[in-house]
């Protein structure tokens, strides 16, 4: 089986710029999570899609939005950088019921300018 | 926010020596996850360990979860140069699909 694969792996963008990023999952897996990886917050959940549908969000401002579609990949949009969002972005998939294992994509480096 | 902390920070030992790493949150969970990340690159699934659950193996590998303490260990035996990553600990709880992390133990093993 494919592993979770994400697009593009680096990004530079500059400040007020918008981007997105995409993550195909595991086929079979129903639920992406998206997660943003910084040396001084570390590892921190956005949110979380299963069928289509945001099922959590994390505590990030409403610049961060995502998507998925029906044959499960996913996309997340950051609207008007700042330079705070220079980070690693992880996308994780899992079956989505039940005690599953989330396994993580290679995941996108954002750097802002 | 982060759900808890692990220790060390970080652990340097020889090849063939064990290395433990530690765990500690702060919630009722419905599974605690361990992963491993190679230089800040995408994070490696290494086991799950449900709540009721208290030990648990996979190769060079085992888990412990005690709950009443609200603590994991990871015991990764015979380590190998390739063990070098940061290893993190993640935790699931209530309803929620997602994933808390600790702060990640850096490990170093020397050839």
């Amino acid at each position: 089986k494919a592993g979770v694969t994400q697009t593009p792996r680096y990004l530079i963008k500059t400040r007020g710029q918008q981007v997105t990023l995409s993550c195909s999952p595991i086929s079979g897996h129903r639920s992406v999570s998206w997660y943003q990886q910084t040396p001084g917050q570390g590892l921190q959940f956005l949110f979380e899609y299963f069928s289509e549908t945001q099922r959590n969000k994390g505590n990030f401002p409403g610049r961060f939005s995502g998507r998925q579609f029906s044959n499960s990949r996913s996309e997340m949009n950051v609207s008007t950088l700042e330079l705070g969002d220079s980070a690693l972005y992880l996308c994780a998939s899992s079956l989505g019921q039940g005690d599953n294992e989330q396994f993580f994509g290679p995941g996108t480096r954002l750097t802002v300018l | 926010s982060q759900q808890g902390e692990e220790d060390p920070q970080a652990l340097s030992i020889q090849e063939g020596e064990n290395a433990t790493m530690n765990c500690s949150y702060k919630t009722s969970i419905n599974n605690l996850q361990w992963y491993r990340q190679n230089s800040g690159r995408g994070l490696v699934h290494l086991i799950l360990i449900r709540s009721n659950e208290r030990e648990k193996h996979s190769g060079r590998l085992r888990v412990t979860l005690d709950t009443s303490k609200k603590s994991s260990s990871l015991l990764i035996t015979a380590s190998r140069a390739a063990d070098t990553a940061s290893y993190f600990c993640a935790t699931e709880a209530g309803s929620a699909r997602q994933l808390t992390f600790g702060s990640g133990t850096q490990l170093t093993v020397l050839p």
